[in-house]
């Protein structure tokens, strides 16, 4: 039969401008989550992290907000850089889960020069 | 810190054949992880370690795969047989608490 591959949805957006990066969650008991960043031939790459006490997190050009309601997480990624090109994974965990991370299926994030 | 320490990066082996990964995880972290990622699964959770004990390996897919964490600073990863399909990017993470530090991973083709 024909081989199905993950459709990754993709998200083009033009250097400069903001970048906003969706995830829902699987598990209401999660209280810790993480956004990876995947570059091509490298390994996911921690951006930032975000405990369920919290609704926003900040980094250098970076924030992280938190929807425990409708269990939905953002990354939103300021004045985007072609560096910045790569897939983006969320990643939750439960104590339930131990040190284990559940990874979402990811996000492209294309920029365009 | 060298980060987490994956060999080989690349490695092409024949059907049927004894694979062997390995990974050298950062020092001090108590947790150790072995992924593998393929376009049609994406990023899979096989094993994971804890103080060098595994404690979930509901991920690994079937008897061919076996991992080992004989000290806290090495861990490998079996297959035997091999299979093409068991093609795919093999990673591991280590971490002291949640956060996992993923290594460059090994890109494992079976022909």
């Amino acid at each position: 039969g024909e081989s199905v591959g993950l459709h990754l949805p993709t998200l083009s957006v033009q250097e400069g401008d903001n970048s906003i990066i969706n995830c829902a969650y699987s598990n209401s008991a999660s209280d810790y989550f993480i956004w990876y960043k995947q570059e091509s031939g490298k390994g996911p790459q921690f951006i930032i992290d975000i405990r369920s006490n919290m609704d926003k997190r900040q980094g250098q050009r970076v924030t992280v907000l938190l929807n425990k309601t409708v269990k939905h997480l953002s990354l939103q990624i300021a004045a985007t850089q072609p560096g910045d090109s790569a897939v983006y994974f969320c990643a939750e965990n439960t104590w339930e889960y131990g040190n284990k991370l559940v990874f979402g299926a990811g996000t492209i994030l294309r920029v365009k020069s | 810190d060298a980060g987490v320490i994956q060999s080989p990066r690349h490695e092409v082996t024949e059907m049927g054949q004894e694979v062997t990964l390995r990974c050298k995880p950062i020092s001090g972290h108590n947790s150790l992880f072995w992924y593998r990622q393929t376009m049609m699964r994406g990023l899979e959770l096989l094993i994971y370690f804890n103080n060098n004990v595994p404690i979930d390996d509901s991920g690994m897919p079937e008897d061919r795969f076996s991992a080992k964490m004989p000290n806290a600073s090495f861990s490998t990863l079996k297959i035997q047989p091999s299979e093409p399909r068991d093609s795919a990017v093999y990673f591991c993470a280590s971490s002291l608490d949640s956060r996992g530090t993923f290594g460059s991973g090994t890109r494992l083709t079976v022909v």
